[in-house]
């Protein structure tokens, strides 16, 4: 059972525009929420995290927004980068205990 | 370098063989994890250590997996009898809170024949 999920497995954005990737999930009990950036042959890289107390946390040019309600979560990165181009993984949690990765989403920022 | 180490980084074996994975956890971090990841999927979660103690596993893990952390420093992840279908990533992350930021290590990758 996916309680995570990352509906589009690509997004290619121009360099310089707004990046959004999209994660749903299904328990209502996660309260923490983690983006991961990985690359190729590399373990995965924090990114930042939002607390299910909040709707917004931003660092930099990574933002990430919580909809309790809708059960989304979406990271917006502006302005989007080539070196930004990896794959993206949403996580959750319940209690910051057991942690459940979404299949991610390939991004591409085209120079 | 103090970021999370994994030993081997790939491993080659034959069905019904034993093979065991070590992670060396950022120091001082008293979480550490471990995780599977096959192709087009993200990583799943298998167990988890606070300190020495195994707080909680997955029923992805079956009885062929064993994971130890003695004295709370780094883990090994054993498989017994392994089969074509472990063949996977295994990741270790590790991390200094309950609610902070996982640190991965790079992986092994398993494969078996």
């Amino acid at each position: 059972d996916q309680q995570v999920k990352q509906n589009s497995p690509s997004l290619s954005v121009q360099e310089g525009r707004i990046s959004i990737l999209n994660c749903d999930y299904t328990n209502s009990m996660f309260d923490y929420f983690l983006w991961y950036k990985k690359y190729p042959a590399e373990g995965p890289t924090f990114l930042i995290s939002i607390s299910s107390i909040k709707d917004k946390n931003e660092d930099g040019r990574f933002t990430v927004f919580l909809n309790k309600s809708a059960k989304h979560l979406s990271l917006h990165i502006v302005p989007s980068q080539p070196g930004d181009s990896a794959v993206y993984f949403c996580a959750a949690s319940i209690t910051g205990n057991q942690f459940y990765f979404g299949t991610g989403t390939s991004l591409t920022v085209i120079p | 370098d103090t970021g999370v180490s994994q030993d081997p980084r790939h491993k080659i074996t034959k069905r019904g063989q034993n093979v065991t994975f070590r992670c060396d956890p950022i120091s001082e971090h008293n979480r550490l994890y471990w995780y599977r990841q096959t192709l087009g999927q993200g990583p799943e979660f298998l167990t988890y250590f606070q300190n020495e103690a195994q707080l909680e596993k997955s029923r992805l893990l079956s009885d062929r997996f064993s994971a130890e952390r003695p004295k709370g420093s780094f883990s090994t992840l054993e498989i017994q009898r392994t089969e074509q279908g472990d063949s996977a990533m295994y990741l270790c992350a590790s991390s200094p809170a309950r609610y902070g930021e996982q640190y991965f290590g790079p992986g092994t990758r398993l494969t078996v024949t």
